[in-house]
């Protein structure tokens, strides 16, 4: 079985753009959470989706939103770039909505530098 | 105080040495506790998950929680070249992982 993807695995932008990344989920899967991993803050829960509709969502600005589509394929929004966006973000996905831990898989991650 | 403290590292080991990677938390609703090994440009793996306080064993791995000291271990046995990772804790206090709160995680480096 084919494991979470994620598109592009890198990325540079600069300040003020918008990005869009992108997850595919482990084919049966159908929760999609993003996670947002810096040096300075270390690994940070952004949201969850599951059934094409947002189910948790963590302490991040507006800027940051998402969705997910019929095939539970996930996109993640960014926009007004900032400098401090600069992370590795993170998928992972799950068969159920806010599943046990040990149940959830991420992919490798795309790699955004904002100059 | 952050909620989940984590020695960054990097920790250098020989070969065959057994490793201790700990972390402390200070919210005390924390129950589900888990380590994660992170491989560079990879996602994080779960390694190990327990619940509330005690031990748990798989192979070369012990994972350990002190709820009274808020305090948790991972031990590596016979550690190999191939443990070189970043091993992150994390943990929640009720069980879904949208709830959890990481550690920055501690890089390991395995010599041979």
């Amino acid at each position: 079985k084919a494991g979470v993807t994620q598109t592009p695995r890198y990325l540079i932008k600069t300040r003020g753009q918008q990005v869009t990344l992108s997850c595919s989920p482990i084919s049966g899967h159908r929760s999609v959470s993003w996670y947002q991993q810096t040096p300075g803050q270390g690994l940070q829960f952004l949201f969850e989706y599951f059934s094409e509709t947002q189910r948790n969502k963590g302490n991040f600005p507006g800027r940051f939103s998402g969705r997910q589509f019929s095939n539970s394929r996930s996109e993640m929004n960014v926009s007004t770039l900032e400098l401090g966006d600069s992370a590795l973000y993170l998928c992972a996905s799950s068969a159920r909505q806010g599943a046990r831990q040990e149940t959830q898989y991420f992919g490798p991650g795309t790699r955004l530098l904002v100059l | 105080q952050k909620e989940v403290e984590q020695d960054p590292g990097p920790l250098s080991v020989p070969e065959g040495a057994i490793v201790s990677l700990n972390c402390t938390y200070s919210n005390s609703a924390f129950q589900y506790f888990m380590w994660y090994r992170q491989y560079s440009r990879k996602g994080p793996e779960l390694l190990m998950y327990t619940y509330s306080s005690g031990n748990k064993e798989d192979g070369r791995f012990t994972a350990q929680v002190d709820k009274s000291s808020k305090y948790i271990s991972l031990f590596i046995r016979d550690s190999q070249p191939s443990d070189s990772a970043t091993y992150l804790c994390a943990m929640s206090a009720q069980s879904g992982y949208s709830t959890l709160t990481f550690g920055k995680g501690t890089m390991l480096l395995v010599s041979p």
